[in-house]
C-alpha cells in the first residue's frame, strides 16, 4: 500500500532551467508534506515543507505547490544548478500517524551544465 | 553543530551474525526514528522511540529486529541472525518533540550481509 508515490524515477534538465518534481498521495489526513534531498552515501537533508492548509511555500530557489483536491504536490527548482543533482524524496507526515514520515520512492534529478 | 550521529558507517556481517547499529540524536532532541532503505527503494519507517519507550514499532519485522533508546547513551537497532535480505542502508532521524514533523537524518549505516 504505497501512500506516497513519485512516479518519475529520473529527470534530466539543463542548468538554468526549471526542474519540476512530482509527488502523489492517497491519504487526505496528512498534515505536512516535506521534500528531502539525498546525495549518495549520505543521509537525506531536509529541503522544504508545506502544511496541508497551504497551497504554496517558497524558500529561495525552491517552491512547493500543494493541490489537495488532486492529492498532488510538486517541487520547483528555479534556476537549476549542477549541485542540485541528487535524489529527491517526497514525504508525508500526519499527527495521527505517531509522527513517522512516509516516503515516496524518490526521483533522481540530473542537472546538466 | 553536532547533527545526528550514526556508527558504524559501514558494517559487514556474515549470515547468522548479529548487527548493532547506533544512533545519537541531535542535541536537545529526545525522539528517534529508524528507517531502512533497500536498494532502489525509498525509505521505510521501522520504529519510533523516546527515551526508554517504544512509541511505534509497526514497521519492524516481527522477528530478529529490536530497538532501544536507553536513558543514557545512544539508540541501538539490533538485528539478530542476519540474512542477505537485511542488507540495506539504515537511517536514524531525530526530532525535538512528538508533534514536530521536522526530522533530521544521520548519514546512515550501510549493512552488508555476506
Amino acid at each position: 500500500d504505497q501512500q506516497v508515490k513519485q512516479n518519475s524515477p529520473s529527470l534530466s534538465v539543463q542548468e538554468g532551467r526549471i526542474s519540476i518534481l512530482n509527488c502523489d498521495y492517497t491519504n487526505s489526513m496528512f498534515d505536512y508534506f516535506l521534500w528531502y534531498k539525498k546525495y549518495p552515501a549520505e543521509g537525506p537533508t531536509f529541503l522544504i515543507s508545506i502544511s496541508s492548509i497551504k497551497d504554496k511555500n517558497e524558500d529561495g530557489r525552491f517552491t512547493v505547490f500543494l493541490n489537495k483536491s488532486a492529492k498532488h504536490l510538486s517541487l520547483h527548482i528555479v534556476p537549476s544548478q549542477p549541485g542540485d543533482s541528487a535524489v529527491y524524496f517526497c514525504a508525508a507526515w500526519g499527527s495521527g500517524n505517531t509522527g513517522k514520515l512516509i516516503f515516496g520512492q524518490g526521483t533522481t534529478l540530473q542537472v546538466k551544465p | 553543530n553536532a547533527g545526528v550521529m550514526q556508527n558504524p558507517r559501514h558494517l559487514v556481517r556474515r549470515r547468522g551474525q548479529e548487527a548493532r547499529l547506533r544512533c545519537s540524536p541531535m542535541k536537545g532532541h529526545s525522539h528517534v526514528y529508524w528507517y531502512r532503505q533497500l536498494p532502489e527503494e525509498g525509505l521505510k519507517f521501522m520504529v519510533y522511540l523516546q527515551k526508554e519507550n517504544i512509541i511505534d514499532e509497526s514497521g519492524m519485522p516481527k522477528e530478529r529486529f529490536s530497538a532501544e533508546f536507553p536513558k543514557e547513551g545512544p539508540s541501538i537497532l539490533r538485528i539478530q541472525q542476519v540474512v542477505r535480505g537485511d542488507s540495506a542502508a539504515y537511517f536514524c532521524a531525530s526530532s525535538k518533540a512528538s508533534g514536530n514533523y521536522e526530522q533530521y537524518f544521520g548519514p546512515g549505516t550501510r549493512l552488508t550481509v555476506t
